[in-house]
Order: structure tokens, then sequence, then C-alpha cells
């Protein structure tokens, strides 16, 4: 069974500050990895996507990576601004059955002016 | 273009009743899906639809009911509410099964009492 963990569960950094957060998944047989930000009480907006033959994909001052072979994605983002607080989810879309997103706890991300 | 729709935002049941979660999207999108979000669960896949007419059970159907009588419409039904079903639901969709991003709905935050 495909299992998705992030960490840190928490990050809190100051404005301006470039960060890394963690992506680890169990079952390499996947078609594509999607970061997403959630706000509190709202949806989930998608911000990248990296199928599974690609090695990163990159939208303004983030950058996502993806290591199948390690099961690990790591997404960065550069000069952290407040409005970037919110929690970052990673999910995998599994390549048998149903094809859907595995999703992992996600990161609560506060960004400290 | 709204996107994906959801209604209601918040919705409060005793326990035994019945009620429907409505969602619509208006990309032409094949893909629809509906999954729940839990504390310490992340999000779990309910039942999803790959076109009109077609179905499926996801990881946790069972108590949900759903339907695909038109591209845009992708119903959730509770049959008979439980506390269990306390939960924020949000629906989701992607132009087709696996390659695309997927697309969320702001949620509906539904209370069982």
């Amino acid at each position: 069974k495909q299992e998705v963990t992030q960490i840190p569960a928490a990050l809190s950094v100051p404005e301006g500050e470039n960060l890394v957060l963690n992506c680890s998944f169990t079952d390499s047989a996947i078609y594509n990895l999607q970061w997403f930000r959630q706000d509190p009480g709202k949806g989930l907006t998608s911000l990248l996507l990296i199928q599974s033959s690609q090695r990163e994909q990159t939208s303004g001052r983030l950058n996502a990576s993806l290591d199948k072979s390690s099961g690990r994605s790591t997404l960065y983002i550069a000069a952290s601004q407040p409005g970037d607080s919110a929690t970052y989810l990673c999910a995998v879309r599994e390549f048998q059955g149903a094809q859907k997103l595995v999703f992992g706890q996600g990161t609560r991300l506060t960004i400290n002016p | 273009n709204a996107g994906v729709t959801q209604t209601p935002k918040f919705q409060v049941l005793k326990t035994g009743q019945s009620m429907t979660l409505q969602c619509a999207q208006d990309m032409n999108h094949e893909y629809m899906s509906w999954y729940r979000q839990d504390p310490g669960m992340g999000l779990r896949l309910i039942h999803y639809s790959v076109g009109a007419g077609i179905t499926d059970q996801g990881e946790v159907p069972n108590g949900y009911n759903v339907s695909r009588s038109t591209t845009e419409d992708f119903p959730l039904r509770l049959l008979s509410a439980a506390p269990s079903q306390t939960s924020v639901y949000f629906c989701a969709s992607s132009p087709r099964l696996a390659e695309e991003t997927q697309y969320f709905g702001p949620g509906t935050r539904l209370l069982v009492l």
C-alpha cells in the first residue's frame, strides 16, 4: 500500500529565507507527483505537477524535484514571504487501480515578517 | 470559468438524516472524484468517475453513493449520516484520469451530531 510522508509537520522561518519541504513515498510505481497549497478553511490549489519521467518543475519562486527511484520529492521555496504561509501537501498518483491521489499529511509553513 | 464549485459550504446534520453534497465543474473534465479530509488521516478517496455514467469506489466508500448523469455534475449522497462522517469533503476534477493536474473545489464542512 502506498504511503506518503511529509517532514517536517510544521516549519516556522523568518521572511526572506530559502526553504525545503520534503515528501517521501513507499512505492515508485506512480504516474506523477503533485504539490498543493491549502490555506486555512480553503480548498487545495495545485502548485506543481511532476510526471514520473521528469526530474523537476519550476514555477516562479517554487521548484519541485522528483527522484522516483529513491521515493523522494522536495519543494524548494526561494525568498519566502509571509503570503507563503499555508499547509503544503504532496500527493502521488498511483499507477494501478483507481489511480487515485495518495496524500501526505502536509507541512504547515509559517513565514514570520 | 468558475472551476470546481461545491455546495453547501457548511452543513449540520443529525444522525440518520440524509443529504446530498453538490459538485459541479465547467471545464469539461472527464475525471471527477470525492475526497474527505480528516485530522491525522489526510485526504482519502471516497468515489470517483471517469466519465458520465461511470462511477467506481475509492478507498472509503461505505455510507456514500454517487452518480454521474452529466459531465458537469458529480453529487455525493449520504444515505444515513453517522458521526463518523463528520469531515471536510472535497470534490476534484481533471481532464483525464492520470496525466493532468487535479483541480479541487473549496470544500464542504459537514458536522453530524
